[in-house]
């Protein structure tokens, strides 16, 4: 069982709307969670992390944890056709400190 | 600062020639990751170095080697390529640690045949 799930997608939004992508994690005791954006054929890019203790926003993302549920989500709002690309999530196993767990990736894109 | 870079691109093998893929990172990092990259699969961890002089299995290491040359190199190297190891190697490099961010080189894109 893969430790970090996402839906592959893709995701498809008009220009302007928010998108929505969600990651789930088996690992109930997992601490960060890191998301990364990956142009096609560039390699990953990291956009945003967030710890346990709560949300964040960066500018128009905003990461968000449902520790109950076991996911965490990035709010993509005013979504740009420059914003179409594979967003991976990756957590860390509580076994490791050096690991870090990815996700398949959720391919998103924004129509113009 | 050029980040992290890895050599070569491109490379075509075939099944049985071995081939080292380099990798270095000019930013001072501890830390240092190989990953494949496959087509549905996401990033997969081959081999990690946590700091100089150490190196670590990661979820997939079989029928890979490496070698933590100094602070700044870390290269992969495939003994016997099959064609199961075809797919995009990609180089990381972090402050210390999986809680930092990984920053990637730009990959290469092995073909085994």
């Amino acid at each position: 069982q893969k430790e970090v799930e996402q839906n592959s997608g893709p995701l498809s939004v008009p220009e302007g709307a928010i998108a929505s992508l969600n990651c789930t994690y088996s690992d109930r005791g997992s601490q960060s969670f890191f998301w990364y954006r990956q142009y096609s054929g560039k390699s990953p890019e990291l956009i945003m992390f967030i710890y346990s203790n709560g949300d964040k926003e960066d500018g128009r993302f905003t990461a968000q944890l449902n520790k109950a549920s076991q996911y965490v989500s990035l709010l993509i709002r005013d979504s740009q056709p420059s914003d179409s690309a594979t967003y991976l999530c990756a957590v860390p196993p509580m076994d490791s400190s050096y690991k870090l767990i990815f996700g398949s990736g959720t391919r998103l894109l924004v129509r113009p | 600062n050029a980040g992290v870079t890895q050599t070569p691109k491109f490379q075509v093998l075939k099944t049985g020639q071995s081939m080292t893929l380099q990798c270095a990172q000019d930013m001072n990092h501890n830390s240092m990751y190989w990953y494949r990259q496959d087509p549905g699969m996401g990033l997969r961890l081959i081999y990690y170095s946590a700091s100089e002089g150490t190196t670590d299995k990661g979820e997939v290491p079989n029928g890979y080697n490496v070698s933590r040359l100094n602070k700044r190199e870390f290269s992969l190297r495939l003994e016997s390529a099959a064609p199961s190891q075809t797919s995009v190697y990609f180089c990381a490099s972090s402050v210390l640690g999986s809680t930092d961010t990984q920053y990637f080189g730009p990959g290469t894109r092995l073909t085994v045949l």
